[in-house]
């Protein structure tokens, strides 16, 4: 079974800090994806990645970068947190050729001050 | 870019009723449809999906069906149970794999009463 793991289920943090929300995927993805949830509206793309150092912006990708320095690992970045960044973010995996069969981490519920 | 509507936003069925989702899509060049379900607390699991070439798909208690001729496609579960309960998203698609970008729809919440 794909397993992908989120490093934190819940996180607080203050308007201003700089968050980091990592992602690990188990099965030699090549694609990445991070994804925030909100009531309403949906799952909304932020970024992905489709190789090591490779990254493309997804629909709402202000307020936040990504590094992707192992084929493994997907890291979100907040470089300044704000309260409108309170949602639900969720990473995802999936192989190259199979693009959008994705598979999803349990989320990390933030929440900014 | 597309579009995809998810209706409706909840609904509650007895167990061992059948529960229908509709979800339309706008761009006609969409040609793969996943469907999520994500339960209390974890992330989207992906449970069936269909390819533009296929009409209807069947897994068990779940189908799919596709009507390419007016955009829509519904996810079909019969015999519901209460673990049946979740939050259902349909996706589309221009391809399953590529570059093509996977857009949600925006979610339903099924609640299976026993």
């Amino acid at each position: 079974d794909v397993k992908v793991t989120q490093s934190s289920r819940y996180l607080v943090k203050r308007t201003g800090e700089k968050v980091f929300l990592e992602c690990v995927q188990d099965m030699d993805h090549e694609n990445m994806f991070w994804y925030r949830q909100d009531p309403g509206l949906g799952l909304r793309l932020i970024y992905f990645s489709y190789d090591v150092k490779m990254k493309e912006k997804g629909d709402i990708p202000e307020g936040y970068s990504v590094s992707r320095e192992k084929k493994e690992r997907f890291s979100l970045i907040l470089e300044s947190a704000s309260t409108n960044q309170t949602s639900m973010y969720l990473c995802a995996s999936s192989l190259l050729d199979r693009a959008n069969t994705q598979y999803f981490g349990p989320g990390t519920r933030l929440t900014v001050l | 870019g597309e579009n995809v509507e998810q209706h409706p936003s909840t609904l509650s069925v007895q167990e061992g009723d059948s529960a229908v989702i509709k979800c339309t899509y706008s761009d006609s060049a969409s040609n793969y449809f996943p469907w999520y379900k994500q339960e209390l607390g974890k992330g989207p699991q992906l449970i069936i999906d269909i390819r533009s070439n296929v009409g209807e798909k069947k897994d068990q208690r779940i189908a799919v069906t596709l009507n390419k001729t007016a955009k829509h496609f519904s996810l079909h579960i019969t015999e519901t149970q209460p673990e049946d309960s979740a939050v259902y998203f349909c996706a589309a698609s221009r391809s399953q794999g590529g570059s093509e970008k996977l857009v949600f729809g925006k979610g339903m919440k099924l609640t299976v009463n026993p």
